[in-house]
C-alpha cells in the first residue's frame, strides 16, 4: 500500500515564524502536491512538483514556497506565517494518470 | 482550463436507500475523472476513476459512477446506503492533455446516512 506521511498532525506557530511542513511518500511517484483545505472552499492547490527540483505554482502560491530535493520528499514552507494561513494542509503523491494518494493532513494554527 | 461543480453541499439519505452525489465537469479535451472520500481528521481516499472504456465504473465499498459525456457528468451512486458511508465526497477532473497529475477538485459534498 502506498503511504504518504506528513510529519505533524497538529502544529501551532506564531505570526512571522518560518514554518516547514514535510511530506514523504514511499512509492516512487513522480508527482507530489500540496493543498490547503478550508471549510466551504474545498481543496485548493498551492504547489505541485512533477520531478526532483521541479515545481509549478498552483492556484494559491502566495506566501508559500516548496522544496523537492529528493524524489520521495516534498516540503512546504511558509516564509513568514500569518493568521490567514491557519488551515488544514494535505500532501498527495501520484504516478502519471493515476489517482492521488493523500496523507492524513497537518492542522496548522498560526497565533 | 478545467473545472468541477458539485451542486449539493449536503445530501441526506436513509440507510438502505439508494444514494446519488452529483458532479459535473468542464475540460477542453477528454477527461480523467475521480471520486474521493474523506472521513473526519483524515486525508482523502480514492474511490473510483474513469479513464476510458465503459461508462459505468465500479469502485470501492460498493460505489459506482456513470460517465455521461453529453451531460458532462460523473455522478457517484450506491444502490443501498450504509450509515458508515457518511463522509465528505470529492469529485476531481483532469484534462488528459495536461501535464503531470494536476487535478481540479470540487468543493465537496457531505453525505449523511441516517439509520
Amino acid at each position: 500500500d502506498v503511504k504518504v506521511t506528513q510529519s505533524s498532525r497538529y502544529l501551532v506557530k506564531r505570526t512571522g515564524e518560518k514554518v516547514f511542513l514535510e511530506c514523504v511518500q514511499d512509492m516512487d511517484h513522480e508527482n507530489m502536491f500540496w493543498y490547503r483545505q478550508d471549510p466551504g472552499l474545498g481543496l485548493r492547490l498551492i504547489y505541485f512538483s512533477y520531478d526532483v527540483k521541479m515545481k509549478e505554482k498552483g492556484d494559491i502560491p502566495e506566501g508559500y514556497s516548496v522544496s523537492r530535493e529528493k524524489k520521495e520528499r516534498f516540503s512546504l514552507i511558509l516564509e513568514s506565517a500569518s493568521t490567514n494561513q491557519t488551515s488544514m494542509y494535505l500532501c498527495a503523491s501520484a504516478s502519471f494518470n493515476q489517482p492521488q494518494h493523500f496523507g492524513d493532513g497537518t492542522r496548522l494554527s498560526i497565533l | 482550463a478545467q473545472s468541477v461543480a458539485q451542486p449539493e453541499d449536503q445530501v441526506n439519505v436513509a440507510e438502505g436507500n439508494p444514494l446519488t452525489v452529483k458532479c459535473t465537469y468542464s475540460v477542453s479535451g477528454n477527461p480523467y475523472l475521480f471520486w474521493y472520500v474523506q472521513y473526519p481528521n483524515r486525508g482523502l481516499q480514492f474511490l473510483l476513476k474513469y479513464i476510458t472504456g465503459d461508462n459505468l465504473v465500479k469502485g470501492s465499498y460498493g460505489f459506482e459512477a456513470e460517465f455521461n459525456k453529453s451531460q458532462t457528468s460523473f455522478h457517484l451512486k450506491k444502490p443501498s446506503a450504509l450509515v458508515s458511508d457518511s463522509a465528505l465526497y470529492f469529485c476531481a477532473v483532469r484534462d488528459q492533455r495536461t501535464n503531470a497529475g494536476k487535478s481540479t477538485f470540487g468543493d465537496g459534498t457531505t453525505l449523511t446516512v441516517k439509520p
